[in-house]
């Protein structure tokens, strides 16, 4: 099992620019999920997705989109990047344990610059 | 608002020092709770998990977190630090019908 990928690992962006950061889990997990990792602010939710056909804001979704394309795979656009949207991008995965635990698995990351 | 507190920013250890690391969470009800660990380069990886029973949880190479609900507190511990465990250290909570909490993260640099 690959787990959770993510493509790409890196790129630069200039203003204005457009871009879609792709994820894939192959664990049958129901729920995957967007961060933003930035300097002294852990891991900020931009969106998630509980199950496929339904998606949910999180705590920092403006500027971005998202689409759930099936049971696998859930995007993140950047319609029109800003440096303030310079980051580390994360996608994880996850299934309600029995427990009703969440425990969530991550992929190795897009780090993201725009200029 | 909920909110995931982790006391210490940046830690600085001898290797073989102990480690304690705080993490407090807002919530009252039932919670999940979480340690996840970034070593340099890397994507987060599970430490350990609480989801109920022995409030002692025992996590790989050797840390263990001890939940205690009086103090809505879940810190984590290792009685000798390596080297290897520099790394980036998050606690996160879950509570039924809301994302999963991340704290800001504590940064541990161990010297050998």
């Amino acid at each position: 099992n690959a787990g959770v990928t993510q493509t790409p690992k890196f790129q630069v962006l200039k203003t204005g620019q457009s871009m879609t950061l792709q994820c894939a889990q192959d664990m049958n997990h129901n729920s995957m999920y967007w961060y933003r990792q930035d300097p002294g602010m852990g891991l900020r939710l931009i969106y998630y997705s509980a199950s496929e056909g339904t998606t949910d804001k999180g705590e920092v979704p403006n500027g971005y989109n998202v689409s759930r394309l099936n049971k696998r795979e859930f995007s993140l656009r950047l319609e029109s990047a800003a440096p303030s949207q310079t980051s580390v991008y994360f996608c994880a995965s996850s299934e309600l344990s029995a427990r009703g635990g969440n425990e969530q698995y991550f992929g190795p990351g897009t780090r993201l610059t725009v200029t | 608002a909920q909110s995931v507190s982790q006391h210490n920013h940046h830690v600085i250890l001898s290797e073989a020092a102990s480690l304690e690391l705080g993490c407090n969470y807002s919530y009252g009800g039932t919670v999940n709770l979480f340690w996840y660990v970034q070593y340099p380069g890397q994507h987060l990886q599970l430490l350990l998990k609480y989801f109920s029973g022995d409030p002692l949880v025992k996590g790989i190479k050797g840390f263990e977190a001890e939940f205690i609900k009086s103090k809505f507190s879940f810190n984590l511990r290792k009685p000798s630090v390596q080297w290897s465990d520099t790394a980036e250290y998050f606690c996160a909570v879950h509570q039924a019908g809301t994302a999963l909490i991340f704290g800001k993260g504590t940064t541990l640099s161990v010297s050998s």
